[in-house]
């Protein structure tokens, strides 16, 4: 089965402190995604990444960016956390833009 | 924004009634999927519809869609209580782009 683990289920930060939410998948997937989910608002599209190194803005990308090293690994960094930025953090994996495998989401606070 | 709109924002039926929600969407697409999330966790793949399909079965689940209209629909058929969760619909276009999800109640 694929795995994609996201590296905390709840996190509180301060504001104004550099976030980083990390994500690693264990099928050599090509493609990663961040989404956060607030209520009545469904799942928007912070950034994505087709390939090590290479990353796209969604709809939303901004007080993020993200970093992909390592084809596994997708950190999404909140680089000075505001509290508009509490909310549901998803990371998704897919091999092609076919189905999408999720974390089990990073509930984040921001104070 | 890639969005698609749900129609209804929210549904309560009673188990053993057929589901309707509905999805409508902006651009081209390539596939349409349809996933679902229980209490706020990660979601599910349910099933994936390419444009060229108009309708796709599996087990209790039946979706459509019309290119034409840009709409999809995802019936459920004999509900029980174990299906209420989010659905939700998603469109390719670069990425994988998400809807704004239908609450589904059943109620036992």
């Amino acid at each position: 089965d694929v795995k994609v683990t996201q590296s905390s289920r709840y996190l509180v930060k301060r504001t104004g402190e550099k976030v980083f939410l990390e994500c690693v998948q264990d099928m050599d997937h090509e493609n990663m995604f961040w989404y956060r989910q607030d209520p009545g608002l469904g799942l928007r599209l912070i950034y994505f990444s087709y390939d090590v190194k290479m990353k796209e803005k969604g709809d939303i990308p901004e007080g993020y960016s993200v970093s992909r090293e390592k084809k596994e690994r997708f950190s999404l960094i909140l680089e000075s956390a505001s509290t508009n930025q509490t909310s549901m953090y998803l990371c998704a994996s897919s091999l092609l833009r076919d189905e999408a495998f999720f974390g089990q989401g990073t509930r984040l606070t921001v104070v | 924004s890639q969005q698609g709109e749900e129609d209804p924002q929210a549904l309560s039926i009673q188990e053993g009634e057929n589901a309707t929600m509905n999805c409508s969407y902006k651009t081209s697409i390539n596939n349409l999927q349809w996933y679902r999330q229980n209490s706020g966790r990660g979601l599910v793949h349910l099933i994936l519809i390419r444009s060229n399909e108009r309708e796709k079965h599996s087990g209790r689940l039946r979706v459509t869609l019309d290119t034409s209209k840009k709409s999809s629909s995802l019936l459920i058929t004999a509900s029980r209580a174990a299906d209420t969760a989010s659905y939700f619909c998603a469109t390719d276009k670069r990425a994988i782009y998400f809807g704004s999800g239908t609450k589904l109640n059943v109620k036992p």
